[in-house]
């Protein structure tokens, strides 16, 4: 059965410094990995997704995610962060029937 | 304008009695989920569904029942046999059979018992 693993429950940054949210995975096929935010009392919305073949993804808002297969990991940066970046981040692994998976999430705060 | 609605808002409930969550898109998505939020856990799918009649257990199935008898609507009935059903409760949909495509989701509904 396929997992993701979010290891810090916060992350918390200077503004204009980049971040970096981490994500493990494991999965028995290919890995399909996504990125979410959530703002308060809201649903999630799509960052991002590992597209097969492109190590470093691009996404919305100025966010990307680096894939590394050897450490079973996509880690979510930024390279330099905004204030309104502070949300709740989700790791999501989608699997071959459909089933979608999330981490616990990792709440980003930046400060001022 | 496509999305997918989740109603209502906020929900109150009595203990011992069954309520039922509304969740309906028009993105033309196969696949439809239910997840619950609790603060430091994460989202935890509940059940979710592929096709029109037809509908697969998750995580935490228990003390929940779902339907799906047209492609736009995926109600889910919490049950007076969840305990704790005091939550924030997602839906969301996605192209079915595309592992390499995202979810939307709806906005959430609260639910307290009281």
């Amino acid at each position: 059965a396929q997992s993701v693993a979010q290891p810090e429950d916060q992350v918390n940054v200077a503004e204009g410094n980049p971040l970096t949210v981490k994500c493990t995975y494991s999965v028995s096929g290919n890995p399909y990995l996504f990125w979410y935010v959530q703002y308060p009392n809201r649903g999630l919305q799509f960052l991002l997704k590992y597209i097969t073949g492109d190590n470093l993804v691009k996404g919305s808002y100025g966010f990307e995610a680096e894939f590394n297969k050897s450490q079973t990991s996509f880690h979510l940066k930024k390279p330099s962060a905004l204030v309104s970046d502070s949300a709740l981040y989700f790791c999501a692994v989608r699997d071959e029937g459909d089933k979608i998976i999330f981490g616990k999430g990792t709440r980003l705060h930046i400060l001022p | 304008d496509g999305g997918i609605t989740q109603s209502p808002k906020y929900l109150f409930r009595k203990e011992g009695q069954n309520v039922t969550l509304s969740c309906e898109q028009n993105l033309n998505h196969d696949a439809m989920y239910w997840y619950r939020q609790d603060p430091g856990q994460g989202l935890r799918l509940i059940y979710y569904s592929q096709i029109v009649n037809d509908f697969q257990k998750g995580d935490i199935a228990e003390g929940y029942s779902v339907s799906r008898e047209k492609k736009e609507s995926f109600p889910l009935t919490v049950t007076s046999a969840q305990k704790n059903p005091t939550a924030f409760y997602l839906c969301a949909s996605s192209m079915g059979g595309r592992v390499n495509t995202e979810a939307f989701f709806g906005q959430g509904t609260r639910l307290t018992v009281v």
